[in-house]
């Protein structure tokens, strides 16, 4: 069964470096989303993406963050400058189109640590 | 906005018994409910979703759950519990505008107890 697979599976950083968090959507969906869960706290929405540009973003996914599809097959979530406050487990998902019903296919998540 | 709250952030069931999680959501036009359960170091896995055909959805695993409009309700029921159901469990709304990023209750942890 496709799935949604997500690199590195946990990533550790210091404060202030740039990290890039990787996804292979499903092959045929077209829609393509970041989440993000702070530990102890609720999944939060950050982007999503379709046609090769930004759908929608939540007030979470300011100048820092970029999302990009650099080949066809992957989708990176890049945070330029980061936090301390950015420690969370990132989910990537997919979904085949954008309706209301459609489902979302998640990823595993990666941790993203930062010192 | 929409929002969900899911009551009790563990659950602890016996093997065999009834499981139920509960979820209550907020909206102020008809929404669209989902159940995703999380298994240790994989994805979210969607149960089951409702999307306004029949109010009692049933889903993978032996899951089921039962939009209530009155009580703004889409608990999460099981008859048996197995050890197996021991997981993460993620109730969701879609939003009604945008590309339907779907906005996340805090999750309740379930133990199954043998």
């Amino acid at each position: 069964e496709p799935e949604v697979t997500q690199t590195p599976s946990h990533q550790v950083t210091q404060m202030g470096q740039e990290v890039i968090l990787r996804c292979v959507p499903i092959s045929n969906h077209l829609y393509f989303y970041w989440y993000r869960q702070i530990l102890g706290q609720k999944v939060e929405f950050l982007v999503s993406f379709y046609n090769n540009e930004i759908s929608e973003k939540s007030e979470i996914f300011d100048d820092q963050f970029s999302v990009e599809r650099p080949d066809g097959s992957n989708f990176t979530l890049k945070i330029r400058s980061t936090k301390l406050e950015d420690s969370a487990m990132y989910f990537c998902a997919s979904s085949v189109a954008g309706g209301l019903a459609d489902t979302q296919y998640f990823g595993p998540g990666t941790r993203l640590t930062v010192l | 906005a929409q929002s969900v709250t899911q009551l009790g952030s563990h659950v602890s069931v016996s093997e065999g018994a009834l499981v139920l999680l509960r979820c209550n959501y907020s909206s102020s036009v008809p929404p669209y409910l989902f159940w995703y359960v999380q298994y240790p170091n994989q994805g979210l896995q969607l149960l089951l979703k409702y999307t306004s055909a029949a109010t009692l959805v049933k889903g993978i695993n032996g899951f089921e759950a039962e939009f209530k409009k009155s009580e703004t309700s889409f608990h999460l029921t099981k008859p048996s519990a197995h050890m197996s159901d021991a997981a993460e469990y993620f109730c969701a709304v879609t939003r009604i505008s945008g590309n339907t990023p779907l906005v996340f209750g805090k999750g309740t942890r379930l133990s199954v107890i043998a």
